[in-house]
């Protein structure tokens, strides 16, 4: 079956360094997604990783571990705009979404 | 510029109604998908298609049904509405011959169903 899990909620303080995680089991693999979603907004999309490893893109770095089933959004130098749902999404013949991840931004 | 609508934004039914959801991009993806979102249980994929002609079920796809007449339209419609379908839909679209291959959202329809 497939199953993607990220925890339901996350508090950190604007300025600060932040850590989502995302596991999965699916019945394939061609590649897992990161987007963010606003309150009462779409989701739109943040990073892609295919291969192990660490991509960066500006504050946002994501990396994955294909054989431990494992990927973490990194989110640097918070801003009170971080403030949002992370939705961690796997692609095999179509893409499936975790719960989503609710990040809450203190000043 | 290139965009992805839904409409309506917004709409009120009564149970047993047929209601179309209507879905229009001009990004000429081939690829488009249904999601419905509701608290507690993040996106789930109602139905997708990967060209004109094709259809296929997702994860959450009973009362639902689309058709794919031409590469920009993938209207979703509830034969027969029932309040469990009261939920947020969202369209998407995505281009399948280039990777990332990422998804782009329409902004939404929040259907009620009394």
């Amino acid at each position: 079956g497939q199953n993607i899990d990220q925890p339901t909620e996350m508090t950190a303080t604007e300025g600060a360094i932040v850590q989502i995680n995302c596991t999965y089991q699916t019945s394939g693999f061609n590649g897992l997604f990161w987007y963010q979603q606003h309150a009462g907004e779409a989701p739109t999309f943040l990073s892609y990783n295919v291969l192990d490893g660490l991509e960066e893109k500006g504050r946002f770095s994501s990396f994955l571990s294909r054989s431990k089933g494992y990927s973490y959004l990194l989110l640097k130098e918070l801003q009170m705009k971080d403030s949002a749902s992370y939705l961690c999404a796997v692609r095999d013949d179509k893409i499936i979404f975790g719960k989503g991840t609710r990040l809450h931004i203190l000043p | 510029d290139a965009e992805i609508t839904q409409s309506p934004r917004h709409k009120i039914t009564e149970t047993g109604r047929q209601v179309t959801l209507a879905c229009h991009q001009t990004w000429n993806h081939n690829n488009m998908f249904w999601y419905r979102q509701d608290l507690g249980h993040g996106l789930r994929l109602i139905h997708y298609s990967y060209g004109v002609q094709d259809t296929n079920k997702g994860e959450v796809s009973d009362g639902y049904s689309v058709s794919r007449s031409n590469t920009e339209d993938l209207p979703l419609t509830l034969e027969s509405a029932a309040s469990s379908q009261t939920s947020v839909y969202f369209c998407a679209s995505s281009e399948s011959r280039q990777v990332p291959y990422e998804q782009y959202f329409g902004p939404g329809t929040r259907l009620t169903v009394t």
